[in-house]
């Protein structure tokens, strides 16, 4: 199974400024098709998770620009150009290449410093 | 808008069975792989099972094999989950999800595995 290991654990950040987030695979997510299978959740407290970022850096409708994705093979980051207080929770990278099963990060907490 | 609502969830005993289900709306249901996601109490996220759009190929994460069932059914927009020899560690909140890599997800539903 690959394993997915995010850092760090917990993040405060003061509001306006940058955050971010590493996540890194056990082996290579990149498919034999080329494509690279790399998501991110963000889970807002009490809410359930919302996809904000597949295939790397591509951002689901409705997500602002603020939040990017980046990484390649094997390491990965979810950025938050400046954080706004919206933005609290838990985030999760997930890999969707070599499955089953489909595993995701430990999580990643965002809170405000 | 895409809409997913499970139902189903509540209290059982270890070793009862329960089953979920997950009623879709807004969206070509039978076109889409679809998931199921759990999460147990203050952890985070496990994949569980997804099945592909006519039902013919499911999958399953190791600790459930053999005792969940995922179907479908495509007339109803409806997607179930059958957990049989239930055990206290699948005590988590089951969520449905769209997709194999989960772009719309249901608000989640609490199933406890309690004597």
């Amino acid at each position: 199974d690959v394993v997915m290991t995010q850092s760090p654990l917990s993040l405060p950040v003061t509001l306006g400024q940058p955050a971010s987030i590493s996540c890194r695979s056990s082996q290579s997510l990149v498919y034999s098709s080329g494509n690279t299978f790399l998501n991110w959740f963000q889970q807002r407290p009490g809410q359930s998770p919302r996809r904000l970022i597949y295939l790397v850096s591509k951002r689901d409708p409705g997500v602002p620009d603020r939040f990017s994705g980046s990484g390649s093979g094997t390491n990965f980051t979810l950025k938050i150009s400046r954080v706004e207080a919206d933005d609290v929770g838990i985030y999760y990278c997930m890999q969707g290449t070599h499955w089953p099963p489909l595993t995701f990060g430990g999580g990643t907490k965002v809170e405000i410093k | 808008d895409v809409h997913l609502v499970e139902s189903g969830g509540g209290l059982v005993q270890p070793g009862g069975s329960l089953r979920l289900s997950c009623a879709a709306s807004g969206f070509s249901f039978r076109i889409f792989w679809m998931s199921w996601v759990r999460q147990a109490p203050g952890k985070g996220l496990e994949w569980v099972a997804n099945i592909n759009e006519d039902g013919s190929e499911k999958h399953y994460v190791d600790s459930v094999k053999g005792r969940f069932t995922i179907s479908r059914d495509n007339a109803r927009n409806s997607l179930d989950l059958q957990m049989n020899g239930l055990r206290a560690e699948d005590t988590a909140v089951y969520y449905c999800a769209k997709h194999k890599y989960f772009d719309f997800w249901g608000q989640g539903i609490l199933v406890t595995v309690s004597s």
